[in-house]
């Protein structure tokens, strides 16, 4: 089945520093979507891309929607604390019946005050 | 606007039981679907409920089932409990689907313990 190949896995890194992860897939998308966990909580949606080379920013975090259509990536700038939890990329293809997002596995970011 | 509500927050069961999950989506969204959260296999998609009828299906044994209600609460039931059904549940809702946008609101999750 499709999979989505989330990196890194982990990160440690000091407040201030900046962030970035990716996802890339074998299969193409028309959606990818990023969410965060923090502890306890389901995810929340932080930015969602639709069209290929897409770059869209939320505050401090940008994201883009790869040209290939078969990757994309997260970045953060000067994180801080409230920045840790786990990061989720998605990928889906929508319209009709067609069915559901693929989640990465994650990225789970520590941040050092 | 209330969110997603999952109930129970936390269970234990034992294996060969049955659970039932509930979640009360935000009002206005008609859709629902559930996902399996373990730290090994990350999320992995159940199944989707679109105005009471399964539209998606993950790939996921017979024992789990789902169903949704005229005023768009779900439920999902798992039965003949396993060991490796320990996870948690996700509960997330969206105006038209999984499938339209991509854009879900989660719930807090079930944490299901299966001893």
């Amino acid at each position: 089945g499709q999979q989505l190949n989330q990196s890194p896995q982990s990160m440690f890194i000091q407040e201030g520093e900046d962030v970035s992860m990716n996802c890339t897939s074998s299969s193409i998308f028309n959606t990818w979507l990023w969410y965060k966990q923090d502890p306890g909580e389901g995810p929340v949606l932080l930015i969602a891309l639709y069209k290929a080379g897409e770059l869209t920013s939320n505050g401090r975090l940008t994201a883009q929607f790869g040209i290939t259509r078969k990757d994309s990536f997260l970045n953060i700038s000067a994180s801080i604390p409230s920045d840790v939890g786990i990061y989720f990329c998605a990928g889906g293809n929508y319209g009709g019946s067609q069915g559901n997002l693929i989640f990465g596995k994650g990225t789970k970011l520590s941040v050092k005050p | 606007k209330a969110g997603v509500t999952q109930t129970p927050r936390y269970l234990i069961k034992t294996r060969g039981q049955q659970v039932t999950l509930s979640c009360s989506p935000i009002s206005g969204h008609r859709s629902v679907s559930w996902y399996q959260q373990t730290p090994g296999q990350g999320l992995q998609f159940l199944f989707e409920y679109f105005s009471e009828t399964q539209r998606n299906k993950g790939n996921f044994p017979g024992r789990f089932s789902g169903r949704q209600f005229s005023n768009s609460r779900s439920e999902m039931n798992v039965s003949t409990l396993e060991l490796g059904d320990s996870a948690l549940y996700l509960c997330a809702s969206s105006l038209s689907g999984v499938a339209d946008t991509g854009e879900l609101f989660f719930g807090e999750g079930s944490r299901l313990t299966v001893l």
